[in-house]
């Protein structure tokens, strides 16, 4: 059974910072890994997702960069802001044939702070 | 607005009444899925459907009933609600399951409290 481990599990960082989340799975016939950010109280929201086949992809501040064979996944935040501040999950699919690729295992997330 | 919506956004039942949670995407999406999220236990995956008709066991089906008639549509049925239910729920979907339009959108969630 796949899972997935987030570290660290909470992260307080002064505004400016750039910063490092890191994700693990132990199962690595994945189809594809999304990085999600979850304000409190809301739905997450969508930041980045890399197939099984790519290395990295960025957007804006964000890069993910994905290391299949080693089941690691890090997501690098650069001149973190206050408006960083959330819960960041990362999410693995499954490629075990048919549809198992829509199945797909989250880790616990990093509560991110980044104060001012 | 493309978006995903849920209703009702909170629910207060009892154990044993049946309750249905409606989920709905406006963006033509194949495929759906549902979460539930409990402290500690984080963001787990209840079903999913690939496309009209085709429905898969995520993590914890046990104790919900799903259904895809059309595509817009994917409710959550609970036949015989328990108090190890009480959890907050999300839907989502995304463009297609696999491949590279799998950025999946979330609705605003349901908490739903069983007594």
């Amino acid at each position: 059974k796949q899972e997935v481990t987030q570290i660290p599990a909470a992260l307080s960082v002064p505004e400016g910072e750039n910063l490092v989340l890191n994700c693990s799975f132990t199962d690595s016939a994945i189809y594809n890994l999304q990085w999600f950010r979850q304000d409190p109280g809301k739905g997450l929201t969508s930041l980045l997702l890399i197939q099984s086949s790519q290395r990295e992809q960025t957007s804006g501040r964000l890069n993910a960069s994905l290391d299949k064979s080693s089941g690691r996944s890090t997501l690098y935040i650069a001149a973190s802001q206050p408006g960083d501040s959330a819960t960041y999950l990362c999410a693995v699919s499954l490629d075990a044939g048919g549809t198992s690729y829509g199945k797909l295992t989250f880790g616990q997330g990093t509560i991110l702070t980044v104060h001012p | 607005e493309a978006q995903v919506t849920q209703n009702p956004r909170y629910l207060i039942t009892v154990t044993g009444k049946k309750l249905t949670v409606t989920c709905s995407q406006n963006m033509n999406h194949e495929y759906m899925s549902w979460y539930r999220q409990d402290p500690g236990l984080g963001l787990r995956q209840i079903y999913y459907s690939m496309n009209v008709e085709v429905t898969d066991k995520g993590d914890v089906p046990e104790g919900y009933k799903v259904s895809r008639k059309e595509k817009r549509n994917f409710p959550l049925i609970l036949e015989s609600p328990s108090p190890n239910q009480t959890s907050l729920y999300f839907c989502a979907s995304s463009l297609l399951a696999g491949g590279w339009n799998n950025e999946q959108f979330f609705g605003p969630g349901t908490r739903l409290t069983v007594l």
